[in-house]
C-alpha cells in the first residue's frame, strides 16, 4: 500500500527562523514521484516541486531546498529564513499513477 | 504545464440541493482528477475521469452521489447531488500535464459550503 506520512500537524516558527517539514513516505513501486504542495488560506493548491524516484540530489530553490533520501523514504522541505507569506498548510505527495497526499503541516509564521 | 479554470470558487448551498463544479483546462489533457479536501484535512480522490469513458471512483464514492462528466479533452464537471452539511469541502480537479509522466496541475478549488 502507498502512504504519506507528516507527523507535524502545526509548526509555528517566528519570522526569519528556519523550519523543516518531514514526510515519510512508502510504497512498493520502484519509479515513483515525491511532490510538495503550499496552501495558502485562500485554498487553491501551488505545486513547489515534483521529484523522481531516481533522482536523489537535493535541491534548493531560493529559501527552499529539499532533501530526498530513498534510504529512509523521506523527502524533507526545508523554508529558510521563513517569512510570514510563507503561513500556509504545506502537503507532501506521492505520486504514480494516482496522487497520494500526506495529511499535510499547518505553518504558522509570526512576525 | 497546463493552467486549470475552476468555477465556481464558493458557493453556500441548502440541503438537499446539488451543485455542479466546473473545470476548463487550456489545454488538451488525457486524465483528469476530482479530490475532496474536508475541513482540516488532507486531500482524498474522488475519482478519475477520462474522456470517452465513464470515470473510475475510489472507495467510498459512488457515481450516484458524485456524477462526473467528461465531454472532451479540456473540460470536466463535477455534480455534488443532494447535499447535507458534510458535503462541505473543498473540491479540486486536477489533470495531468501532457508530455510528462507525473506532472499534475490543479484548479484553484471551490469551497462549498452546504446549509
Amino acid at each position: 500500500a502507498q502512504k504519506v506520512t507528516q507527523a507535524q500537524t502545526e509548526i509555528s516558527v517566528v519570522e526569519k527562523e528556519d523550519v523543516t517539514l518531514d514526510c515519510v513516505y512508502e510504497t512498493r513501486d520502484t519509479t515513483y514521484y515525491l511532490f510538495w504542495y503550499k496552501q495558502p488560506p485562500s485554498g487553491e493548491l501551488v505545486f513547489l516541486i515534483r521529484r523522481n524516484s531516481f533522482d536523489e540530489q537535493n535541491e534548493i530553490s531560493g529559501r527552499y531546498s529539499w532533501n530526498f533520501q530513498k534510504s529512509t523514504s523521506s523527502f524533507n522541505f526545508t523554508i529558510t529564513a521563513s517569512q510570514v507569506v510563507d503561513s500556509a498548510v504545506y502537503f507532501c505527495a506521492l505520486g504514480g499513477f494516482k496522487t497520494i497526499f500526506g495529511a499535510g503541516t499547518r505553518l504558522f509564521v509570526k512576525a | 504545464s497546463a493552467v486549470i479554470s475552476q468555477k465556481p470558487s464558493r458557493d453556500i448551498c441548502q440541503r438537499g440541493t446539488s451543485l455542479t463544479i466546473q473545470c476548463q483546462v487550456d489545454s488538451q489533457v488525457t486524465m483528469m482528477f476530482w479530490y475532496r479536501q474536508q475541513p482540516g484535512q488532507s486531500l482524498t480522490l474522488i475519482a478519475t475521469a477520462n474522456q470517452g469513458s465513464e470515470a473510475t471512483y475510489e472507495s467510498g464514492f459512488v457515481i450516484d452521489k458524485f456524477p462526473i462528466s467528461r465531454p472532451n479533452l479540456t473540460f470536466s464537471t463535477l455534480t455534488v447531488s443532494n447535499m447535507s452539511p458534510e458535503d462541505s469541502s473543498i473540491y479540486l480537479c486536477s489533470a495531468k500535464n501532457p508530455g510528462q509522466t507525473y506532472g499534475y496541475t490543479f484548479g484553484s478549488g471551490t469551497r462549498l459550503t452546504v446549509v
